[in-house]
């Protein structure tokens, strides 16, 4: 199984600061099966970013993601009230396709 | 417009059994591995268990292994999650979605309680 690992575990920074969140695997990503979710209580889980790379539908250019291998990251520049949320990684490379255990984003 | 519909959601007591079905439009449902992610009460998103886009291979998460057993019907354009010996630790709403998670229905809420 590829474990994910996510850190840190919660992160508190002000409207406009930039967040870098990140993501490690413990066995190597191909085909840079990688995605980044967005997900508040009780709601659907919204896609961020699929393929390491690509933003989903509708995903603001605020958010990005990069990495290759074992390491990948999510890049929030401009950090809004509303990105107050805790994000989750997931690799769907090999199945199982596992989730980080997520990184929760307050903001002050 | 890309649209996954869960159903089948409902109360049963532990050690009961309950069927999800995931119906799919707007996409090439035959081209696209699915996964079944729930989400708990307080705690956070759990993999469930997940099916390629042919149905050739399936993979489970530790804490249903053996109990519940994923399955695609590519005719009908429908995704399945059979669950068995259900426990109370299996309350959750249960999302359907796309293998690389572009997609996901609204979910179906399972209650397992005495």
């Amino acid at each position: 199984e590829n474990v994910v690992t996510q850190s840190p575990g919660t992160l508190s920074l002000s409207p406009g600061e930039r967040v870098t969140l990140s993501c490690r695997a413990s066995q190597s990503v191909s085909r840079n099966y990688l995605a980044w979710y967005q997900h508040k209580p009780g709601q659907t889980p919204r896609s961020l970013i699929y393929g390491t790379f690509i933003r989903a539908t509708g995903i603001p250019d605020r958010f990005s993601g990069s990495g290759s291998g074992t390491d990948f990251t999510l890049t929030i520049t401009r950090l809004e009230p509303e990105d107050s949320a805790i994000y989750y990684c997931q690799q769907y490379d090999t199945l199982p396709w596992t989730f980080g255990q997520g990184t929760k984003v307050e903001i002050k | 417009e890309v649209y996954l519909a869960e159903s089948g959601g409902g109360v049963v007591r532990p050690g009961g059994s309950l069927r999800l079905s995931c119906a799919a439009s707007g996409f090439k449902f035959d081209a696209n591995g699915m996964s079944w992610v729930r989400q708990t009460r307080g705690e956070g998103l759990e993999w469930v268990s997940g099916i390629t886009a042919n149905g050739d291979d399936t993979g489970y998460a530790d804490s249903v292994r053996g109990r519940f057993t994923i399955s695609r019907d590519n005719a009908k354009n429908s995704l399945y999650l059979q669950m068995s010996s259900l426990r109370v630790e299996d309350t959750a709403r249960h999302f359907c979605a796309t293998r690389r998670g572009d997609r996901w229905g609204q979910g179906a809420l399972v209650i397992v309680s005495s």
